[in-house]
């Protein structure tokens, strides 16, 4: 069985700043595991994923993401912050092969001016 | 390359109606997944269809919810009746394997 976490329904952050949205995850079986984004009445748009190679996965619009087994963890970062980033942001785990694709909550970022 | 195209955008009905989806995945992928996004959450799998085949439908409301892949393309999901709390984003979504799904714009339907 696989489940996500996401740390924080909302976070704000200054434009410029650090942007750390937190994901942790259980799963039976080796994961994969992505990073989307959704803006405003859109569909989601896959900003990275790991599928058991780098455990540090870069990804678009300047977003990074590390595997951490240890830790049965994703955080997803981007050291500067946009307005752009303005977005609600979700963090999924899949097993692959026969194994459906589990979403967290998501986490709705604002960033201030 | 297109993208997943879905329709209608936007959908009102009254409850106790009947209301049908339909979804036209990415070319040549064959897993095809509905989901349903009530607001403020975050999407849970309503279906996966591996071709014209269902690989994962247990949460899906059978009651009340239908889907279909005839011929292993595009789908089309169903409510009949609906209720109040189906009102949610539907969004369908494909994938070539069973990793990177690439989603529609959903279809936003209101039950009143």
């Amino acid at each position: 069985a696989q489940s996500v976490t996401q740390l924080g329904s909302h976070v704000s952050v200054s434009e410029g700043a650090l942007v750390l949205l937190r994901c942790n995850y259980s799963s039976s079986v080796p994961p994969y595991l992505f990073w989307y984004v959704q803006y405003p009445n859109q569909g989601l748009q896959l900003l990275l994923k790991y599928t058991s190679a780098a455990t540090l996965v870069k990804g678009i619009n300047g977003f990074e993401a590390e595997f951490k087994k240890s830790e049965t963890s994703f955080h997803l970062t981007k050291p500067s912050a946009h307005m752009s980033d303005a977005a609600e942001y979700f963090c999924a785990v899949s097993g692959g092969g026969g194994f459906k694709t589990i979403f967290g909550a998501g986490t709705r970022l604002f960033v201030k001016a | 390359e297109a993208g997943v195209a879905q329709s209608p955008r936007y959908k009102i009905i009254e409850k106790r109606q009947s209301v049908a989806f339909w979804c036209n995945p990415i070319s040549g992928h064959a897993t095809l997944y509905w989901y349903q996004q009530i607001l403020g959450q975050g999407p849970k799998l309503l279906i996966q269809f591996q071709n014209n085949g269902v690989v994962d439908d247990s949460q899906l409301p059978k009651d009340r919810f239908s889907a279909e892949r005839l011929k292993g393309v595009d789908s089309t999901l169903k409510i009949q009746p609906a209720k109040l709390e189906d009102s949610a984003v539907y969004l369908c979504a494909s994938s070539l394997d069973e990793g990177e799904a690439f989603f529609g714009q959903g279809t936003r339907l209101t039950v009143v």
